[in-house]
């Protein structure tokens, strides 16, 4: 099975926002909402940021924000901090009882 | 605060078996989360290996299907990983993860620290 696409890199500066993208297609981010996004630091566990499509779990600032349009999802990253600079991934729901990530973006504050 | 420890032999010889355990600490196995591995080669992105439901019920992800096995130990409290027949391409850092909702498959809120399992003569 493929990944979910998403863009290799990008970038912000501090106090700025950041989109991030993740395609796939009508049997995964298309046909469920059932997408997650994940913060990875080097050397760490990714941290579940957002699940759902848009829901955060409790402790995970506001300034992470997702939503879906057709088969892309997105993250948005508000008022960059020097942090939140890491790897983030998007996961999906996907046909049938199977999960799919995408390959990762990794964000950089600039 | 529900904790998950991965271990494991770190080295595995191409063609033998890779066995991973998940001990979980302050969470009954049996409570009714899914549980799951996802593995990550050097360098790369997350790759959903398999989950497992406290009802025994398993799922995995198609292309690792014919090799993999989820299973529960309840007495225990731990669930583990078997990956038959490994290759260089096995060669991974392996998380095992539980779901933030009951019911869930998706939306891993609690990892492991994860094992780095290579694979090599």
């Amino acid at each position: 099975q493929s990944a979910l696409t998403q863009p290799p890199s990008a970038s912000g500066s501090p106090g700025q926002s950041v989109t991030i993208s993740c395609t796939g297609s009508s049997s995964d981010v298309g046909g469920y909402n059932y997408v997650s996004w994940y913060q990875q630091h080097p050397g760490k566990a990714p941290k579940l940021l957002i699940y759902e499509v848009s829901k955060r779990p409790s402790g995970v600032p506001d300034r992470f924000s997702g939503s879906k349009s057709g088969n892309t999802a997105s993250l948005t990253v508000s008022g960059l901090r020097a942090e939140d600079e890491a790897d983030y991934y998007c996961g999906s729901y996907a046909n049938i009882n199977n999960l799919m990530f995408g390959g990762g973006t990794t964000l950089t504050v600039l | 605060q529900v904790l998950l420890q991965e271990s494991g032999p770190g080295l595995v010889k191409p063609s033998e078996t890779l066995s991973l355990i998940c001990g979980v600490s302050d969470y009954s196995i049996s409570s009714g989360h899914f549980w799951g591995w996802i593995r990550q080669p050097p360098g790369k992105g997350l790759e959903w290996i398999g989950s497992i439901y406290h009802s025994g019920t398993t799922y995995y992800n198609p292309s690792l299907k014919s090799r993999v096995t989820v299973s529960l130990d309840t007495s225990k409290n731990r669930f583990s990983l078997e990956m038959t027949s490994v290759t260089a391409a096995d060669t991974a850092v392996y998380y095992c993860g539980r779901p933030l909702l009951r019911g869930s498959l998706d939306a891993f809120d609690i990892w492991g620290q994860g094992t780095m399992v290579t694979v090599s003569s």
